[in-house]
């Protein structure tokens, strides 16, 4: 149990093109879901936390217009990479939390690459 | 100061062997601890937790000193599937949101060699 998905798990795309990610609870409802950005040799860095139905609280730094968050139902949320630059590249990570636990389910990530 | 700090590594080891990491923390008011491990471009998985009085699984040896604010994981008996990266995790505790928030350390990059 508590399977968390992630779509697609690598991505490339031009300069200035959007990009959208999708994380997917698959056999629990997350009332809670946690985007993270992980540069080579570094730590994951929380990006933004969205509750379902309501507005993600974004972490410090991270642009909330650059990085669109909607977490419109209790198994899926989505991350926009608007605009997206090379210095976006990253591996980005999702998790989520349900009712019955505060455990962090993470998700396979997904590999961006912007050329 | 990072928040959760830790030795890059590598640790290069050869099976059999017995390796330790180490994880300081800077926030007092941390709540729980964590190892988890990471393979290479794959998502963290989680190791085990830390308590207060130390807790074994199988090879594994984890304990948390609060005085210190010091982490430790001991790998016994080290095999070839050892190898990964291994992330020190603290969780602040809840937010205003209901949630809790985790900080993950850089990582310690272990290779177990034949």
């Amino acid at each position: 149990g508590a399977v968390v998905s992630q779509h697609p798990s690598r991505v490339i795309c031009k300069s200035g093109t959007s990009v959208k990610i999708e994380c997917r609870s698959l056999d629990f409802q997350a009332t809670t879901m946690f985007w993270y950005r992980q540069f080579p040799k570094q730590s994951l860095m929380l990006m933004a936390t969205s509750n379902e139905g309501s507005k993600a609280t974004y972490e410090q730094g991270v642009e909330k217009d650059k990085f669109l968050i909607n977490h419109a139902s209790l198994t899926l949320s989505t991350l926009t990479v608007t605009s997206a630059h090379p210095e976006d590249s990253s591996f980005y990570i999702c998790s989520a939390t349900g009712l019955a636990t505060d455990t962090q389910y993470f998700g396979p990530g997904t590999r961006l690459t912007v050329l | 100061r990072k928040e959760v700090e830790q030795d890059p590594g590598p640790f290069n080891v050869p099976e059999g062997a017995t390796v330790a990491f180490n994880c300081t923390y800077s926030n007092s008011a941390s709540q729980s601890f964590f190892w988890y491990r990471q393979d290479c471009r794959k998502e963290p998985k989680l190791l085990m937790s830390v308590y207060s009085s130390g807790n074994e699984d199988g090879r594994f040896t984890a304990q948390l000193n609060r005085a210190s604010q010091y982490i430790s994981l001991l790998i016994r008996d080290s095999k070839l599937s050892d190898s990964a990266t291994y992330l020190c995790v603290v969780n602040m505790g809840k937010f205003s949101g209901g949630y809790n928030k985790l900080i993950f350390g850089a990582g310690t990059r272990l290779a177990v060699h034949p």
